[in-house]
C-alpha cells in the first residue's frame, strides 16, 4: 500500500514564525502535491512538484514556498505565518500527474 | 474554468439502505474522476479512480459511474452501514495540459444511522 506521512498531525504556531510541514511518500511517486482545506472552500492547490528540485504554483500559492531535495520528501514552507493561513494541509503523491493521487492524514495547523 | 458540484451537501440515511451520491462537472474534458472518503480531522482515502474512457468502477460494496458527455458521476453505496459515515469527495483531472491538477467538489456528508 502507498504510504504518504505527514509530519505533524496538529500544530500551533505564532504570528511571524517560519514554519516547515513535511511530507514523505513511499512508493517511489515522480509527483506530490499540497492542498489546504477550508470550510466551504474545499481542497485548493497550493503547490506541486513533479521532480526532484521541480515545482510549480498551484491557485493559491502566496505566502507559501516549497522544497523537494529528495524524491520522496516535499516540505511547504510558511516563510512568515499569518492567522489567515490556520487551515488544514494535506500532502498528496501519485505515480505519473494523471495517476490515482494518495493522500497524508493532514495537518491540523493553527496560527495564533 | 472547471468547476465541481456536489449534491446533497448532507444526507442522513437508516443502515441497510443503498444511496446514491452525485458528483456533477462543467468541463467534459477531463482526463479522469476520483472518489475519497475523509473521516473527520483526517486526510482523504482514495476509493475509486475512473478513467475518461471506462463507464464505471467497482470495488466491494461501491460503484462509480462516469457519464463524461453529460458531466455526471455517481457513487453507488450498496447496504449502508454506520461505519460508511464520512465525507464523501469527487475530483476531476482536467484534460488537456493541466492534468496534474485535481480540482475537488466540496463534499456529501454521510451519516448512516444504527
Amino acid at each position: 500500500d502507498v504510504k504518504v506521512t505527514q509530519s505533524s498531525r496538529y500544530l500551533v504556531k505564532r504570528t511571524g514564525e517560519k514554519v516547515f510541514l513535511e511530507c514523505v511518500q513511499d512508493m517511489d511517486h515522480e509527483n506530490m502535491f499540497w492542498y489546504r482545506q477550508d470550510p466551504g472552500l474545499g481542497l485548493r492547490l497550493i503547490y506541486f512538484s513533479y521532480d526532484v528540485k521541480m515545482k510549480e504554483k498551484g491557485d493559491i500559492p502566496e505566502g507559501y514556498s516549497v522544497s523537494r531535495e529528495k524524491k520522496e520528501r516535499f516540505s511547504l514552507i510558511l516563510e512568515s505565518a499569518s492567522t489567515n493561513q490556520t487551515s488544514m494541509y494535506l500532502c498528496a503523491s501519485s505515480l505519473w500527474g494523471r495517476d490515482e493521487a494518495f493522500f497524508g492524514q493532514g495537518t491540523r495547523l493553527t496560527v495564533v | 474554468k472547471q468547476e465541481v458540484t456536489q449534491i446533497p451537501a448532507a444526507l442522513s440515511v437508516p443502515e441497510g439502505e443503498n444511496l446514491v451520491l452525485n458528483c456533477s462537472f462543467t468541463d467534459s474534458a477531463i482526463y479522469n474522476l476520483q472518489w475519497f472518503r475523509q473521516d473527520p480531522g483526517k486526510g482523504l482515502t482514495s476509493l475509486l479512480l475512473i478513467q475518461s474512457s471506462q463507464r464505471e468502477q467497482t470495488s466491494g460494496r461501491l460503484n462509480a459511474s462516469l457519464d463524461k458527455s453529460s458531466g455526471r458521476s455517481t457513487l453507488y453505496i450498496a447496504a449502508s452501514q454506520p461505519g460508511d459515515s464520512a465525507t464523501y469527495l469527487c475530483a476531476v483531472r482536467p484534460g488537456g495540459g493541466a492534468t496534474n491538477k485535481l480540482i475537488f467538489g466540496t463534499g456529501t456528508l454521510l451519516a448512516v444511522q444504527p
